[in-house]
């Protein structure tokens, strides 16, 4: 069953806490993103990996760090620097120009 | 700075009815746009891709089509059913070669029954 999992699909952190989303996929593309979204607005880039080893900063990528040592993961690291981590983050790969993406992480920090 | 923008952000419509959902982004050296549906709480799925030499797709009651000298994209849903009520999302890449996606803020359909 091909496809993009991310999990947990909820979580809960106390305030200061570092948190990792986790994001695998099977579809043997090579690059992947991770997206935060917040309520009535756009998806925003966090960090993007066009192949395994490298990764690139997205628009929003302060507190947040993020590796790609397989192709098939690209787990993402939520720090205590990251002032308003309370979101729905997503993670997507890519194939040519298309875009795919994973069920979501719903992430809530109090 | 590349801004996409969708409007209306929210739409509700009887069951039947054709409907165009538009999306408007400022800088048309694009390599791609591409329309996505949101179900609540969850990921993204892909409806249709159009490249920036294409003119339209089709997906059975969908058709998208890009005019970038414009900046706009329309999604055009014929006889529509309570079932595509969600949100329906545009994303437009970019020709600078890194592959990033703008995304814009959506609209949120609602099909009455």
């Amino acid at each position: 069953d091909g496809g993009i999992t991310q999990s947990p699909k909820y979580l809960f952190r106390k305030e200061g806490q570092n948190v990792t989303l986790s994001c695998e996929q099977n579809l043997n593309h090579d690059a992947m993103y991770w997206y935060r979204q917040d309520p009535g607005q756009g998806l925003r880039l966090i960090y993007y990996s066009q192949i395994v080893n490298d990764f690139q900063k997205g628009d929003i990528a302060e507190g947040y760090s993020v590796s790609r040592e397989k192709k098939e993961s690209f787990p993402l690291t939520v720090t205590s620097a990251q002032k308003n981590p309370t979101a729905f983050y997503l993670c997507a790969t890519r194939q040519g120009y298309e875009q795919y993406f994973g069920p979501g992480t719903r992430l809530t920090v109090t | 700075k590349q801004e996409v923008t969708q409007i209306p952000a929210a739409l509700s419509v009887p069951e039947g009815e054709n409907l165009v959902l538009n999306c408007s982004f400022t800088d048309s050296a694009i390599y791609n746009l591409q329309w996505f549906r949101q179900d609540p709480g969850k990921g993204l799925t892909s409806l249709l891709l159009i490249q920036s030499s294409q003119r339209e797709q089709t997906s059975g009651r969908l058709n998208a089509s890009l005019d970038k000298s414009s900046g706009r994209s329309t999604l055009y849903i014929a006889a529509s059913q309570p079932g595509d009520s969600a949100t329906y999302l545009c994303a437009v890449g970019h020709t600078s070669g890194t592959y990033k996606y703008i995304f814009g803020t959506g609209t949120r359909l609602k099909v009455l029954a």
